[in-house]
């Protein structure tokens, strides 16, 4: 099975900042990897898949690279909205695993 | 709009037995993958397992393989999961979620329900 690292598994940050959350696979995945958002006590919400391509809706200050097993979600400019935790998963082959998720608190 | 509604879920001693369900609308049910992804309370995402659009082919996480069992009715737009064999470390919530258009990512979820494994 693909393990997925992600690190920080913490990130302390201010309105503003620029983030970047990295996300390691155990094995080549190609490109097939999204970025999810969850807030405490509501389901996850899709941001990226296929490493880069944002999905419909999702503010242009984030943005997802990379390929075969490093990856980043960076956010341009943090806002007060995007404090949450964010996960990877590759879907590249059956089991499709999460990362362990970093959570993006304040400052 | 796409809506998914779990239910099913409550309270079970070990050893015994749960279905989960999820309702969809607003798709066509039978032009995608199915998803369930549990989360143990204050822990992370787990993938748990996926079904083909025809029901022809299903996956499961090693850590369910043998006791949980993925279905879907195309007639009633409905997504299942059969759990056998309980286990405390099943607790968690559970949602359903439907395979996004371009891959395998989970592009709508439903708000989840709570399945608790305790004497």
């Amino acid at each position: 099975d693909i393990q997925m690292t992600q690190s920080p598994s913490t990130l302390s940050a201010s309105v503003g900042d620029r983030v970047t959350i990295t996300c390691r696979a155990s094995q080549t995945i190609s490109r097939w990897l999204a970025w999810y958002q969850q807030k405490p006590g509501k389901a996850p919400k899709v941001l990226i898949d296929e490493a880069s391509r944002l999905q419909s809706g999702v503010p242009s200050r984030f943005s997802g690279s990379g390929s075969g097993t490093e990856f980043t979600l960076t956010i341009s400019s943090l806002q007060p909205d995007d404090f949450a935790t964010y996960y990877c998963q590759h879907y590249d082959a059956h089991p499709f695993t999460f990362g362990p998720g970093t959570k993006v608190d304040v400052k | 709009e796409v809506r998914l509604v779990e239910s099913g879920g409550g309270l079970v001693q070990p050893g015994g037995s749960l279905r989960l369900s999820c309702e969809t609308s607003g798709f066509t049910f039978n032009d995608y993958w199915m998803t369930w992804v549990r989360q143990a309370p204050g822990k992370g995402l787990e993938w748990v397992a996926n079904i083909k659009e025809d029901g022809s082919e299903k996956n499961y996480a090693d850590s369910v393989k043998g006791r949980f069992t993925i279905s879907r009715d195309i007639a009633k737009n409905s997504l299942y999961l059969q759990m056998n064999s309980l286990r405390a470390d099943d607790t968690a919530v559970y949602y359903c979620a439907r395979a996004g258009f371009y891959g395998y990512y989970c592009d709508y979820w439903g708000q989840g329900i709570l399945v608790t494994v305790s004497s």
